[in-house]
């Protein structure tokens, strides 16, 4: 089984409608992550959050929203579609790892969620 | 402001080696990943640097210079199953300590 998964794998809808994207992890790491991937550019942090009550914007996060219901579990929110929200969109999770001078931190990703707005 | 530069593709022949480069400009420098993803699947993780000097793991190497804003990754042996693209990301202590990705580096490996 998979250790990330995210649910819908693809989802089509229209502008103007709100979207959740879902994320669950199996692997007890405590940190989670939501990225957009668009072609030619590199993967960008939409928000991030360390642990349940611990939620950070990222570099992209307006128009977004997200919501950690549990450890194992990160949602993301588009309250209102629009077209250029279309992506492909990954989560993924992290423990730190401290030791022999270095930090670790390693992000696992789950297999994406490719959304698009019309 | 921060900046990763990779080359948008390469080409290399199967049991051949290809070395991609990627240079950074950050004053906050806190490690440097590799990670592969092929096509429509999730990046995996390949290496990690935060000291200069090279990291070998298996056919894979990883090269860093902190002093040049400087990394390569090397594959050796190459196989057509490498064909993918291959991201650079650097961890950033103005950024929280989040990853700043570059676009990656699409290989594409010819029999």
């Amino acid at each position: 089984d998979a250790d990330v998964t995210q649910t819908p794998r693809n989802r089509i809808t229209k502008t103007g409608k709100r979207i959740m994207l879902e994320c669950s992890q199996t692997k007890g790491h405590d940190r989670m992550y939501w990225y957009r991937q668009d072609p030619g550019l590199g993967l960008r942090l939409i928000y991030y959050s360390f642990d349940v009550k611990d939620i950070n914007k990222g570099e992209i996060s307006d128009g977004y929203s997200v919501s950690r219901q549990a450890q194992a579990k990160f949602s993301l929110s588009l309250e209102s579609a629009i077209p250029n929200q279309t992506a492909l969109y990954f989560c993924a999770t992290s423990e730190r790892e401290v030791g022999r001078g270095r930090n670790l931190d390693t992000q696992y990703f789950g297999p994406g969620t490719r959304l698009t707005v019309l | 402001g921060q900046n990763i530069d990779q080359p948008t593709e390469m080409t290399a022949t199967e049991g051949a080696i290809v070395q991609i480069n990627c240079t950074y400009q950050t004053s906050g420098f806190n490690g440097l990943f590799w990670y592969q993803q092929h096509a429509g699947e999730a990046p995996t993780f390949l290496s990690y640097n935060v000291l200069d000097g090279l990291e070998e793991k298996g056919r894979f190497s990883s090269f860093l210079s902190r002093s040049k804003g400087y990394s390569y990754l090397l594959l050796k042996e190459l196989q057509m199953k490498d064909s993918a693209s291959y991201l650079c990301a650097v961890r950033d202590q103005r950024s929280n300590y989040q990853l700043i990705w570059g676009a990656g580096t699409k290989l594409i490996i010819k029999p």
